[in-house]
């Protein structure tokens, strides 16, 4: 069955500080795995998509790991603001053809000032 | 424009009551998609439409019936409704279906049924 679990599920920071989130997925065959921001009540908002062949992307103070041989994925916030508290999920595609995604269960972010 | 909108924004139906969620994309994407959220849980397909063609029906209730009008417009019609269906109902689109591409998510209409 595919999974994807995310860790830690609530994280509480101080503004200004970097924290990095966790994804490990176990999809398979793999296609893509990307990282969504949701803000309470809103639809998630996409951060970064990482195919198979990359490691590493980066949306401003985003940056976003995939390690494929170990099925991990990291995201690291870079001098967090008031604004990045939300909930972060972590979802990975299936490979072509009836493709459904597999989304994680979130880390909920608290950026406290 | 990269916009999903979706109306309205927020219904508070009877279990008795007959509503439509609307969604609307006009990025000229293929694939449109219902998901519904429970507080705290991610959210769950419920329906895909390829080329306006339901492509992917998740054993959702019969209570929820989809339509795609045109390439541009995704309606889900609400009928005798449960308190249990409560929740964030999202559409997303995409270029296509089965092809990896990025999907994306509008607003949402919060859903409570009383």
């Amino acid at each position: 069955k595919n999974q994807v679990e995310q860790s830690p599920q609530s994280l509480i920071i101080l503004e200004g500080k970097n924290c990095t989130l966790q994804c490990n997925y176990t999809v398979s065959p793999f296609s893509n795995l990307r990282w969504y921001k949701q803000d309470t009540g809103r639809g998630p908002v996409s951060l970064t998509i990482m195919t198979f062949s990359e490691n590493t992307k980066s949306n401003g103070r985003y940056t976003a790991t995939l390690d494929a041989d170990t099925k991990q994925s990291s995201l690291h916030i870079t001098a967090s603001q008031l604004s990045d508290s939300a909930s972060y999920i972590c979802v990975v595609s299936a490979s072509f053809g009836n493709e459904k995604l597999t989304f994680g269960t979130g880390t909920r972010l608290t950026i406290i000032p | 424009d990269t916009e999903v909108t979706q109306t309205p924004k927020h219904l508070v139906m009877g279990m008795t009551n007959k509503k439509s969620l609307k969604c609307e994309q006009h990025m000229g994407h293929r694939a449109m998609y219902w998901y519904k959220q429970k507080a705290k849980k991610p959210p769950e397909l419920m329906f895909v439409y390829s080329y306006e063609k339901l492509s992917i029906n998740e054993s959702v209730p019969s209570r929820f019936s989809p339509e795609c009008p045109n390439s541009s417009l995704l309606n889900l019609h609400l009928h005798a409704l449960q308190p249990e269906d409560s929740a964030l109902y999202l559409c997303a689109s995409s270029q296509d279906w089965g092809q990896g591409d990025e999907q994306y998510f509008g607003p949402g209409t919060r859903l409570t049924v009383t």
